[in-house]
């Protein structure tokens, strides 16, 4: 079967660094991707991972380790407008870009 | 602008009475998705379609309906035989290339079934 695991939720401070992790267990791995939504609202997309390694963009990094079946999402100087949920979701090869979601992770940032 | 449109944003019913919710995109995306979403849950497929005229069900297809007669649009049904249809509803649309598959999400319908 296919699941995607990642924490049910988390509190930062603002102006801190948090790490969000996502562990995989699925067929046919095609790409890793990390989607923000705010309650209510659509899922909006932060980054993609096919390759091992680092993705920068701006104050959001992520990380893929497809031996590990291992994501991370690093929020840098966080700020209260990050308060939302993070999505994880695995792309399986071979069956239509079909997305598999995790439950998301719910992130609250305090002052 | 280029998106996907849904509507309405709010739809309440009765119980035991069918309902269609809208999706439009102008994107010229060949692959439209129909998700539900519960509170503290992830996205679960519902349907998708990858090309007109043609869709698959996905994890939790029964009492659903879709069709898929123009590219632009994919209209769900939520039939009498879903047993616990109220949810929020998002659609989404993707170029569908087989290495890369990011799904552009439209606003969502919050469903209420009284």
């Amino acid at each position: 079967g296919q699941n995607i695991d990642q924490p049910t939720e988390m509190t930062a401070t603002e102006g801190a660094i948090v790490q969000i992790n996502c562990t995989y267990q699925t067929s046919g791995f095609n790409g890793l991707f990390w989607y923000q939504q705010h309650a209510g609202e659509a899922p909006t997309f932060l980054s993609y991972n096919v390759l091992d390694g680092l993705e920068e963009k701006g104050r959001f990094s992520s990380f893929l380790s497809r031996s590990k079946g291992y994501s991370y999402l690093l929020l840098k100087e966080l700020q209260m407008k990050d308060s939302a949920s993070y999505l994880c979701a695995v792309m399986i090869y071979n069956q239509g870009g079909k997305l598999i979601f995790g439950q998301g992770t719910e992130l609250s940032v305090k002052p | 602008d280029g998106g996907i449109t849904q509507s309405p944003k709010y739809l309440f019913r009765k119980e035991g009475q069918n309902v269609t919710l809208s999706c439009e995109q102008n994107l010229n995306h060949d692959a439209m998705y129909w998700y539900r979403q519960d509170p503290g849950q992830g996205l679960r497929l519902i349907y998708y379609s990858q090309i007109v005229n043609d869709f698959q069900k996905g994890d939790i297809a029964e009492g659903y309906s879709v069709s898929r007669e123009k590219k632009e649009s994919f209209p769900l049904t939520v039939t009498s035989a879903q047993k616990n249809p109220t949810a929020f509803y998002l659609c989404a649309s993707s170029m569908l290339l087989h290495y890369y598959n990011e799904q552009f999400f439209g606003p969502g319908t919050r469903l209420t079934v009284l």
